[in-house]
């Protein structure tokens, strides 16, 4: 099985950069997949990474090594509306696509 | 393009009823089908996954069941509700996984249901 682990909570101002780690056990490994969940809603897409090294998706990016069992998601030109909780998640190499999720991380972003 | 429907958005119930969630996905043919719960302020929890019609992996014991009756149908039941149901559900489709194929694929959420128990 997979165990995830993320910060509860990070806070940080409007304008600046917030970096949330994830790192993970996993008995095999499929890819990490980074979400993020507005209060009340569902989780949406943000990355994927399969191999190690840093995926730039506009004011977004994920890095990922796998040898240390490592990931963060950077947050660049921090926006009100990036405040939420941030969802690490694992797909393991036995199971038919299903992820193990972190209990997520909740940026607040401040004025 | 693909969109997933799940309903209602809200529910409330008393304990021991029964409970029926619909989740639907359209524009795409044998996704792989889950159903999460989230807990206030926790992750999710995967309840069930299917990875065709009438294939129901359960991964959690307790007294809720699943079953897809059609490729792109997924529905939540529960017999007799206890009070530990409540929380926000949420299906989720991906792209059917083989031999390593589309492994780069996510899990796209429907809106959820918030289900209360009285």
């Amino acid at each position: 099985g997979q165990n995830i682990d993320q910060p509860t909570e990070m806070t940080a101002t409007e304008g600046a950069i917030v970096q949330i780690n994830c790192t993970y056990q996993t008995s095999g490994f499929n890819g990490l997949f980074w979400y993020q969940q507005h209060a009340g809603e569902a989780p949406t897409f943000l990355s994927y990474n399969v191999l190690d090294g840093l995926e730039e998706k506009g004011r977004f990016s994920s890095f990922l090594s796998r040898s240390k069992g490592y990931s963060y998601l950077l947050l660049k030109e921090l926006q009100m509306k990036d405040s939420a909780s941030y969802l690490c998640a694992v797909r393991g190499k036995d199971s038919w696509g299903k992820f193990q999720f972190g209990a997520g991380t909740q940026v607040v972003v401040t004025p | 393009s693909q969109t997933i429907h799940q309903w209602p958005a809200t529910l409330v119930q008393p304990v021991g009823s029964p409970l029926s969630l619909e989740c639907t996905v359209e524009g795409t043919s044998n996704p792989n089908l889950y159903w999460y719960r989230q807990a206030a302020g926790r992750g999710l929890q995967l309840l069930f996954y299917s990875v065709g019609i009438g294939q129901i992996s359960s991964e959690v014991p307790q007294n809720l069941s699943a079953s897809r009756p059609q490729d792109r149908q997924f529905i939540l039941s529960s017999k007799k509700l206890l009070l530990s149901d409540s929380g926000f559900y949420l299906c989720a489709w991906s792209v059917s996984i083989g031999g390593g194929v589309y492994s780069n694929q996510p899990q796209h959420f429907g809106d959820g249901t918030r289900l209360s128990i009285l």
